[in-house]
């Protein structure tokens, strides 16, 4: 256990609904990223925060996905009309100052 | 484009051999290097980072970094049936990684 913990662990929606999931990083981590992994994939990039600052998104971010980190504690990320590509594990990660990142047990989402 | 490549394996090793884990990546401006185990199901655990050339060693593990080949590998000595899983090599660009596809390791009894 790194210490990041993320909400839920499962997820199944219908396709078209909205989802909302909670990353909770370690306590004096100031960065915080998203990534979305798919079978065979390495995790891709979403977006990342330092502090309540959300710093960069990737073009993977439509307009459908919105995150935020209000207070710059825990962060939340929305995936709004869901499809059945956006089924995937969502991982989050935070990190001090320094570069190594620790990642959180992941929310499974299933769109179906 | 930011490309980390890894071949995808599955790579088999009989227990207690070396199990040799490879990682080229585009982007000269990475300073950091990561490798990060994970399970079946599981998210990545971070096993080992390197910042500068040469070898790093730590327990069964050691990080070998080359960044004029833009090259850097991971050797696992007596390799056990736990160390099966997926390899993902992990450079930085920035405050941010970018992520190989991974190798998966089996290691046979």
């Amino acid at each position: 256990d790194t210490g990041v913990s993320q909400d839920p662990r499962h997820k199944i929606t219908k396709r078209g609904q909205n989802v909302t999931f909670r990353c909770d990083p370690i306590s004096e981590h100031n960065r915080l990223y998203w990534y979305r992994q798919t079978l065979g994939q390495g995790p891709e990039f979403l977006t990342y925060f330092q502090n309540e600052a959300q710093l960069e998104k990737s073009r993977l971010l439509s307009d459908r996905f919105s995150a935020e980190r209000p207070k710059g504690s825990f962060s939340t990320l929305e995936i709004q009309r869901t499809e059945q590509g956006d089924s995937a594990m969502y991982l989050c990660a935070s990190n001090p100052e320094g570069p190594e990142a620790f990642f959180g047990q992941g929310t499974r989402l299933t769109v179906v | 484009q930011k490309e980390v490549e890894q071949n995808s394996g599955p790579l088999s090793v009989p227990e207690g051999a070396i199990a040799s884990l490879n990682c080229t990546y585009s982007d000269r401006g990475s300073q950091s290097f990561f490798w990060y185990r994970q399970y079946s199901g599981k998210s990545p655990e971070l096993i080992m980072s390197i910042y500068s050339n040469g070898d790093k060693e730590d327990g069964r593990f050691t990080a070998q970094l080359n960044k004029a080949s833009q090259y850097v590998s991971l050797l696992i000595r007596d390799s056990q049936p736990s160390d099966s899983a997926t390899y993902l090599c992990a450079p930085n660009y920035g405050q941010n990684f970018v992520f190989g596809p991974g190798t998966r390791l089996s290691v046979l009894p």
